[in-house]
């Protein structure tokens, strides 16, 4: 079946604007979490969903980002007033009801670069 | 609050060479453990997972198993293939009912024929 989907694969953006960054996960996972990995380290966590709600919102840097998943589904992570240092590898992924044990399936990532 | 140290890389083999990549973690109570594994050009995809004491994980010839006692959860393989040229990431969950992921810095193997 079809696995966890990102779009876009590439963003390019200015200094100070905005970006929405789409997390499409596999069918029927009630679990969603977004990472960000910087060039030579390991995926750093920002958020994870529940369903509609976000349960853990500890990782997010700062208030300019924000995340969605409105009907439980696909979740868009947004932020505003983008600065270099968020340039990274955005990584979403998804699992069937986010247990300790439950095994979480990556998409490919969107690279965001902020010129 | 949980943390993990992996092996520095890069580790530099040559084919069927045996492998270890070291992974010690720090965590209150009992997290679950992986390894995730990023080919050139892919996504992550996990290797292989452990969710209790002395549970031993496998796939594709690799190993690891959980250790309690030494907080440990150290990946092997017997004979490596130039095919295994990736990063491997140590990430045990951060304990608390759900599954959010401690990823390590990466350890970058180079398998050479």
């Amino acid at each position: 079946g079809a696995g966890v989907s990102q779009t876009p694969s590439n963003k390019v953006t200015e200094k100070g604007k905005y970006v929405e960054l789409r997390c499409d996960p596999i069918s029927g996972h009630t679990a969603l979490y977004w990472y960000r990995q910087s060039l030579g380290q390991g995926p750093e966590f920002l958020i994870y969903f529940q369903g509609t709600g976000a349960a853990d919102d500890s990782g997010l840097p700062n208030d300019r980002f924000f995340a969605v998943r409105p009907e439980g589904s696909v979740s868009t992570l947004k932020i505003q007033r983008t600065e270099r240092g968020d340039s990274a590898v955005y990584l979403c992924a998804s699992s069937l009801e986010g247990t300790e044990t439950d095994t979480q399936y990556f998409g490919p990532g969107t690279r965001l670069t902020v010129l | 609050g949980n943390s993990v140290t992996q092996m520095e890389g890069p580790v530099t083999l040559s084919e069927e060479a045996f492998l270890t990549i070291n992974c010690t973690y720090t965590a209150t109570g009992y997290p679950s453990l992986f390894w995730y594994v990023q080919y050139p050009g892919e996504g992550l995809q996990l290797l292989l997972k452990a969710t209790k004491a002395d549970d031993k994980g496998s796939n594709k010839g690799f190993e690891a198993t959980y250790r309690k006692e030494t907080t440990s959860f150290h990946l092997e393989k017997g004979s490596v293939q130039v095919s295994d040229s990736a990063v491997y990431f140590c990430a045990p969950t951060l304990s608390g009912g759900y599954n959010k992921l401690i990823f390590g810095a990466g350890t970058r193997l180079a398998v050479h024929p």
